[in-house]
């Protein structure tokens, strides 16, 4: 069975610092993985995706992840945070197969403060 | 293009009250699933859909049916409420083309049971 585990349940940052927010999986198989940004009072939006290819992954509002598959992670990075990017943060799991739904750890508070 | 839009947005119920939650899409997509949000919980699957007329039970799926009698549509009901239900709920959906994978979440549903 997949799991997905968030280390960090709370990271307080000040604005332009950089940040790295953990996340580690466990699949007996392949998977795709995701990470969302949920901001206060939301739905959760999508920040990227690894599906396959490059182990370095770009997405919205300057964050990337990185796929390690020896070490089953997918640690989120940004390197100057701004105000604005304070919310809850979800790491999520995808067996490769169709219909599959998501597997979400229990999520990232991130705190930007002045 | 509304994307995936729920309704109610909040709800109260008292015990043993039953209701019914609506998901549309206008996306054509053909993967439709109902999660719940409980604070340190993340997000856990009820429900959900590949198609219409076809649904299947998620992690905790207890307490809860669904019926996906259009494309379009995912309803999602509580037969006999209790304060165990009180939650965050969410819709999302998924096209089964493009090899995209991304699950796209309406605004949520919050409910409370007393």
């Amino acid at each position: 069975a997949q799991s997905v585990t968030q280390l960090d349940s709370q990271v307080p940052v000040f604005e332009e610092a950089p940040v790295e927010l953990r996340c580690n999986y466990s699949s007996s198989v392949s998977v795709y993985l995701f990470w969302y940004v949920q901001y206060p009072n939301q739905g959760l939006q999508l920040l990227l995706k690894y599906l396959s290819g490059s182990t370095l992954v770009k997405g919205i509002n300057g964050f990337e992840a990185e796929f390690n598959k020896s070490q089953t992670s997918f640690h989120l990075r940004k390197p100057s945070v701004h105000i604005s990017d304070t919310a809850e943060y979800f790491c999520a799991v995808s067996e490769n197969q169709a219909g599959t739904a998501l597997i979400f750890g229990k999520g990232t508070t991130l705190s930007v403060s002045s | 293009n509304a994307g995936v839009t729920q309704t109610p947005k909040f709800r109260v119920l008292k015990t043993g009250q039953s209701m019914t939650l609506l998901c549309a899409q206008d996306m054509n997509h053909e993967y439709m699933y109902w999660y719940r949000q409980d604070p340190g919980m993340g997000l856990r699957l009820i429900h959900y859909s590949v198609g219409e007329g076809t649904t299947a039970k998620g992690e905790v799926p207890d307490g809860y049916n669904v019926s996906r009698l259009k494309k379009q549509n995912f309803l999602l009901g509580l037969e006999s409420a209790a304060p165990s239900q009180t939650s965050v709920y969410f819709c999302a959906s998924r096209t089964l083309a493009g090899g995209s994978y991304e699950q796209y979440f309406g605004p949520g549903t919050r409910l409370t049971v007393t």
